[in-house]
């Protein structure tokens, strides 16, 4: 069990690219989520997986944001047309039955 | 809809003192609880958990958490900080009913004076 590992850790962005993060969860864990914290904040819920199955989104969650889980392992969570607004530490947890352990995150910074 | 609130933003304690984070949560079924603890830069930590059972639950580095129905509170103690408890602590409340999905408080940094 090496935990939840995210890549990459730091991201600069300009306003206007797209940017993709990777999540892998600890194995055997059929759920996946993804959360975002925004300085001074607890982390807001975006979406989460169980095993490949897209089961929730949030409205936080604009059109511009998409999340996949092929195969039920890995994800990713893919920013269209950043926006200063996106700046934050992206978190990604896992859990296979209540208790969701989280990855170290990444922190997206849009410049 | 779930919601959790912790009312102190920041709490400043001695190191050796008693410490006490408060959380008052709302959630429309059975909830689950969790505290999660946050260093500066770094992903969340699990402190401790209550799905049911005995309502003072045990968790690691030696805090603990009491679960009260009747106020709708989940309220965390340790008898004693060190300097290495100095961080960010989150609440937080999901459960079955909304796919263990965690709302979690706005958290409360601990600052510990030696």
């Amino acid at each position: 069990d090496t935990g939840v590992s995210q890549n990459p850790r730091h991201k600069i962005t300009k306003r206007g690219q797209n940017v993709t993060f990777r999540c892998d969860p600890i194995s055997e864990h059929n759920r996946l989520y993804w959360y975002r914290q925004t300085l001074g904040q607890g982390p807001e819920f975006l979406t989460y997986f169980q095993n490949e199955a897209q089961l929730e989104k949030s409205r936080l969650l604009s059109d511009r944001f998409s999340a996949e889980r092929p195969k039920g392992s890995f994800s990713t969570l893919e920013i269209q047309r950043t926006e200063q607004g996106d700046s934050a530490m992206y978190l990604c947890a896992s859990a296979h039955s209540g208790e969701q352990y989280f990855g170290p995150g990444t922190r997206l910074t849009v410049t | 809809a779930q919601s959790v609130t912790q009312p102190d933003i920041h709490i400043t304690v001695s190191e050796g003192a008693s410490l006490e984070l408060r959380c008052n949560y709302s959630y429309g079924a059975t909830p689950y609880l969790f505290w999660y603890v946050q260093s500066p830069g770094q992903g969340l930590q699990l402190l401790l958990k209550y799905f049911s059972g005995d309502t003072l639950v045990q968790g690691i580095k030696g805090f603990e958490a009491e679960f009260k129905r009747s106020q709708s509170s989940f309220n965390l103690r340790k008898p004693s900080v060190h300097w290495s408890d100095a961080a960010e602590y989150f609440c937080a409340v999901g459960g079955k009913a909304a796919g263990n999905k965690l709302t979690f408080g706005g958290g409360t940094r601990v600052l510990v004076k030696p």
